[in-house]
């Protein structure tokens, strides 16, 4: 099956830094990598996705860019708050189905 | 609130026994989906149900068992429950049977001593 790895697994960056989290997938047949957030005692919510026909995406201040040929995708996150400070998971999927396949996340701490 | 359900929040018990954890989807939902949260292990998909019916399957121990009712509530029953259960199990749904479009419940913290 499908194995996600994702780096770094605690992140700490100065208000206003960019932040850059990896994931790495194994099966050539996944297609849709989303990305969650989920702070501290909440649930997990879809921040952003992207799909293996589009190299980039990028809402706000939130990107995403996949390269299919190396099998990784990265979440990029520029000009950081204090409120971005939680755990990101990324995931890889077939076809946006049924079964996601997470990564291990990334705690995020963005420091004041 | 995105309107996922699940009972109970908190919930210890000690080896050996069987617990059931409850979600309700949302209104007009027919998708369920269970998840694990562990410590060392993030996220990890179990099971999928579709109007009742199973729809796919993940990382699902034998001990461990689901089923949606007609009103599309769904239980996941965990028996012979080992310390290494203790984890945050969510519920997830949505209408379709597409996962990209599930909204996640708050979870059920369940702790085995």
């Amino acid at each position: 099956g499908e194995n996600v790895e994702q780096h770094p697994s605690t992140l700490s960056v100065q208000e206003g830094d960019s932040a850059v989290i990896k994931c790495t997938y194994s099966d050539s047949a996944s297609n849709y990598f989303p990305w969650y957030k989920q702070e501290l005692g909440k649930r997990p919510q879809l921040i952003i996705d992207i799909r293996s026909n589009v190299g980039e995406k990028k809402d706000q201040r939130i990107a995403v860019t996949l390269n299919k040929t190396a099998k990784h995708f990265s979440l990029h996150i520029t000009e950081t708050q204090p409120e971005d400070s939680a755990v990101y998971f990324c995931a890889a999927s077939i076809n946006t189905g049924n079964q996601f396949y997470f990564g291990t996340g990334t705690s995020l701490t963005v420091i004041p | 609130d995105s309107g996922v359900t699940q009972t109970p929040k908190h919930l210890i018990t000690a080896t050996g026994q069987r617990v059931t954890l409850r979600c309700s989807p949302r209104s007009g939902d027919l998708s369920v989906y269970w998840y694990q949260q562990s410590l060392d292990q993030g996220l990890q998909f179990l099971i999928q149900y579709y109007n009742g019916e199973e729809r796919a399957k993940g990382n699902i121990l034998e001990r461990f068992s689901a089923q949606q009712f007609p009103d599309l509530h769904s239980e996941l029953n965990l028996s012979s429950l080992e310390l290494g259960d203790s984890a945050l199990y969510f519920c997830a749904s949505s209408y379709r049977d597409r996962a990209y479009e599930q909204y996640f419940g708050p979870g059920t913290r369940l702790t085995v001593t």
